[in-house]
């Protein structure tokens, strides 16, 4: 149990696009979701905290327009990256909670390239 | 702030070895950790969390508030141990929802040798 699933796995757009990315949990209901970036050999990092039917909350440094993010249901987020320049090609990777949790199960990633 | 230190990037063992990844953190409140893994070409996975005092595939971890570490042991390493390892802590919760923030450390990436 405790599936997350990702779409898409891997995406290459042009500079200037919006791309948006799919995060659901498949067996269970998500209260949480969280967003995360990862650049290569470097740690997870938090950009925003996903609740379904609010506003996401968004870590310090992370643009809310840039990063538009929507929960809205308890099996789905989206994260959409608008405008998307070359900067902005990073790995990015959901996790989501269940019953207020700690304890977060994370999806596989999404790698983004903006050429 | 919290912060989660993993001072080692890569830690190379032989196999039969005992391995131990060093993780320490910084909060003001009652930490709750957790070892993350994550194999080759795989999402990262739950490997075992300071409050089911557990052990998985022979991994144990155990939080000593005294020295603020949550160090991840293991008496023998397997070639199938070799992976990238994160500590992380469970923070105050974020937004209405209610869901916990973990902080990461760097990772430390184990290479378990024949």
């Amino acid at each position: 149990g405790a599936v997350v699933s990702q779409h898409p796995s891997w995406v290459i757009c042009k500079s200037g696009t919006s791309v948006k990315i799919e995060c659901r949990s498949l067996d269970f209901q998500a209260t949480t979701m969280f967003w995360y970036r990862q650049f290569p050999k470097q740690s997870l990092m938090l950009m925003a905290t996903s609740n379904e039917g609010s506003k996401a909350t968004y870590e310090q440094g992370v643009e809310k327009d840039k990063f538009l993010i929507n929960h809205a249901s308890l099996t789905l987020s989206t994260l959409t990256v608008t405008s998307a320049h070359p900067e902005d090609s990073s790995f990015y990777i959901c996790s989501a909670a269940r019953d207020r949790g700690k304890t977060q199960y994370f999806g596989p990633g999404t790698r983004l390239l903006v050429l | 702030a919290q912060r989660v230190t993993q001072p080692e990037k890569l830690l190379s063992v032989f196999k039969g070895a005992p391995v131990e990844l060093k993780c320490n953190y910084s909060y003001s409140g009652s930490p709750e950790l957790f070892w993350y893994v994550q194999y080759s070409r795989q999402r990262l996975q739950l490997l075992l969390r300071h409050i089911s005092r557990e052990s998985i595939k022979g991994f144990t971890a155990d939080l000593n508030k005294g020295e603020t570490s949550f160090h991840l042991k293991k008496p023998f390493a397997q070639e199938e141990d070799s992976a990238m390892y994160y500590c992380a802590l469970s923070g105050p919760p974020r937004g209405p929802g209610g869901g916990n923030k973990l902080t990461f450390g760097t990772g430390t990436q184990l290479k378990v040798e024949l």
